[in-house]
């Protein structure tokens, strides 16, 4: 049975630092691993979908990597903004049709 | 293109009433997915739709049912709702990407339900 999780589950960094999100899975059998962004009070936004065929993704300041082998994918923010505060949920499959979520982390970028 | 929307966005029920959540998506998506999330459990899959027609149970689809309505709408309902449901409800749905890849998952943004 897969299952995600997070570390750490807060985090709280002051403006134009870069940071690391970290996430770790259970089965790496995986076709692929998302990342999504959660804004308080509203649904999940995708950020980044890694195909199991690639090492990692980058989307502006957003890359996030994939290691099967060791069960883990990071999300690395570049020069974190206010608006970066949300709360950051990894994702990976649980069967054909079937995703897992980790708990998340919450992120909270000071000015 | 609205995406995936949700009614209502707000609920409160009393213990035993019973409740239908609607869910529809104009991506022409064939699964559609319904999660529950929890402060300090994260979201969990109550049932999902693979394809028009059919549906699966998830991790926690005791207490609900779904009906896939067509290829647009899914919706879930509370037959005899308790205090244990009470719960932020998010519907999702997927596209099937060709060649075997996977797509992601396109979320709406949520019903808020209070069950006292």
């Amino acid at each position: 049975k897969q299952e995600v999780t997070q570390i750490p589950a807060a985090l709280s960094v002051p403006e134009g630092e870069n940071l690391v999100l970290n996430c770790s899975f259970t089965d790496s059998a995986i076709y692929n691993l998302q990342w999504f962004r959660q804004d308080p009070g509203k649904g999940l936004t995708s950020l980044l979908l890694i195909q199991s065929s690639q090492r990692e993704q980058t989307s502006g300041r957003l890359n996030a990597s994939l290691d099967k082998s060791s069960g883990r994918s990071t999300l690395y923010i570049a020069a974190s903004q206010p608006g970066d505060s949300a709360t950051y949920l990894c994702a990976a499959p649980g069967g054909s049709e079937k995703l897992v979520f980790g708990k998340g982390t919450k992120l909270t970028v000071n000015p | 293109n609205a995406g995936v929307t949700q009614t209502p966005k707000f609920q409160v029920l009393k213990t035993g009433q019973s409740m239908t959540l609607q869910c529809a998506q104009d991506m022409n998506h064939n699964s559609m997915y319904w999660y529950r999330q929890d402060p300090g459990m994260g979201l969990r899959l109550i049932y999902y739709s693979a394809s028009e027609g059919t549906t699966d149970k998830g991790e926690v689809p005791n207490g609900y049912n779904v009906s896939r309505l067509n290829k647009r709408e899914f919706s879930l309902r509370l037959e005899s709702a308790a205090p244990s449901q009470t719960s932020v409800y998010f519907c999702a749905s997927r596209r099937r990407a060709s060649g075997g890849a996977a797509d992601t998952q396109y979320f709406g943004p949520g019903t808020r339900l209070t069950v006292l």
